[in-house]
């Protein structure tokens, strides 16, 4: 079973909203990364998370706030976001970390208005 | 990583092969040839990866050349399901960071 789960499919939210997006994986891997991916762009790694642990972030705005509270579970935290962050989140999983096989969920579509 | 070129599409009639093709020049001998697939609106889907043999799976098989400079993704019997953005990766043994180039658009046609 190589399945990640990503909730809500699809959020729209004000620019002084705040949200969170989830993702969750069973495989055991230990670790969890965000990308992001805008419209007819290929994905861009945010963040990476190894052993719970934050181990990057690619210089991503401090709107965006990543949260793992345990080895399945990854957050996504998004408080005052511009209509610039509209795009579909991605949430990927490995076993061990950045050298293993990432495997990804189907994605949160998000507009900001 | 060393940088990866592929062409921007492809067409396939349906039943069909589809070969898609990756230049990667500038591989080193510890990177990986990874190919991600990404059918619209969805999250990329894991196909297949290599070192320098061929490999095979249940959804495609990897043809690396013997100077490891290029390789093809053969989908042996293309279905119309299997439109979508393939992207050819290559990246290290080691903490590498998986960046995705612009890809392949495959059509497959009926």
């Amino acid at each position: 079973d190589t399945e990640v789960t990503q909730t809500p499919k699809h959020l729209v939210m004000g620019m002084t909203n705040k949200k969170s997006l989830k993702c969750e994986q069973h495989m055991g891997h230990r670790a969890m990364y965000w990308y992001k991916q805008k419209a007819k762009k290929p994905p861009e790694l945010m963040f990476v998370y190894s052993y719970e642990k934050l181990s990057i972030n690619e210089s991503v705005p401090s709107r965006f706030s990543p949260e793992c509270p345990n080895s399945s579970l990854l957050n996504l935290h998004l408080h005052a976001l511009q209509p610039e962050d509209s795009a579909l989140y991605l949430c990927a999983s490995s076993q061990e970390g950045l050298q293993e096989t990432q495997y990804f969920g189907p994605g949160t579509r998000l507009l900001v208005l | 990583d060393a940088k990866t070129t592929q062409p921007p599409s492809m067409d396939c009639a349906e039943g069909r092969a589809a070969n898609l093709p990756c230049n990667h020049s500038t591989i080193s001998g510890n990177e990986y040839v990874y190919w991600y697939r990404q059918i619209h609106s969805q999250g990329p889907q894991y196909i297949i990866h290599g070192l320098k043999n061929n490999e095979t799976n249940e959804m495609a098989s990897l043809i690396i050349t013997e100077d490891r400079k290029s390789s093809t993704l053969i989908l042996p019997h293309a279905t119309l399901r299997d439109t979508a953005v393939y992207y050819c990766i290559v990246r290290g043994v080691y903490g590498n960071k998986l960046v995705f180039g612009a890809g392949t658009i495959l059509r497959v046609k009926s």
